[in-house]
């Protein structure tokens, strides 16, 4: 059964810095990987995907990466701002189980001023 | 540019109600999704489709049945609303991977609908 884990479940970091944020799955079998955004009571936003074949997608100031036979992916957001305070959510698309996601318990973002 | 849209951002249902959450999208996806989302508990999939008229079982099927009359409108319907069943509700959908047909392209989820059943 996949698992995935993100690490930190919080994050408290100033305006300005750079940041990472770290995704790992137990199943290296995956079509795909992709990142997403939540604000509070919202949907799911979809941020960045990589295939499995890829190693990593960059979109403005967001970097993902992702190394299938380690089962890990980094999501890299450069000069984090306020505006990127949200809950930031992983999720692997396995080979089997009918095209379904698993998630990731998300990482919980604030940027302060 | 909307693509999966929700019917209704907010609900109040009273217990013993049946209800009904929409879910349209317009990117032609053959695989839609339903998913509820409570704190501490993450997403967790209650129904999908692969295609009109075709439904499977998620992880926690009981108290709701799904409908897919038309490849673009997927409905989540609780049987009997009960307290338990308050959560936000999301929609998602995506293309048919299979067989190195179409080996791209992610999930897009709707907006959420948030029902509270008293």
């Amino acid at each position: 059964k996949q698992e995935v884990t993100q690490i930190p479940a919080a994050l408290s970091v100033p305006e300005g810095e750079n940041l990472v944020l770290n995704c790992s799955f137990t199943d290296s079998a995956i079509y795909n990987l992709q990142w997403f955004r939540q604000d509070p009571g919202k949907g799911l936003t979809s941020l960045l995907l990589i295939q499995s074949s890829q190693r990593e997608q960059t979109s403005g100031r967001l970097n993902a990466s992702l190394d299938k036979s380690s089962g890990r992916s980094t999501l890299y957001i450069a000069a984090s701002q306020p505006g990127d305070s949200a809950t930031y959510l992983c999720a692997v698309r396995r080979t089997g189980g009918g095209n379904k996601l698993t998630f990731g318990t998300g990482t919980q973002l604030k940027v302060e001023l | 540019d909307v693509k999966v849209t929700q019917s209704s951002r907010y609900l109040v249902k009273r217990t013993g109600e049946k209800v009904f959450l929409e879910c349209v999208q317009d990117m032609d996806h053959e695989n839609m999704f339903w998913y509820r989302q409570d704190p501490g508990l993450g997403l967790r999939l209650i129904y999908f489709s692969y295609d009109v008229k075709m439904k499977e079982k998620g992880d926690i099927p009981e108290g709701y049945s799904v409908s897919r009359e038309k490849k673009e409108r997927f409905s989540l319907i609780l049987e009997s609303a009960s307290t338990n069943q308050t959560s936000m509700y999301l929609c998602a959908s995506s293309f048919f991977l299979a067989g190195g047909r179409r080996k791209t392209g992610g999930y897009t989820f709707g907006s959420g609908t948030r029902l509270t059943v008293v």
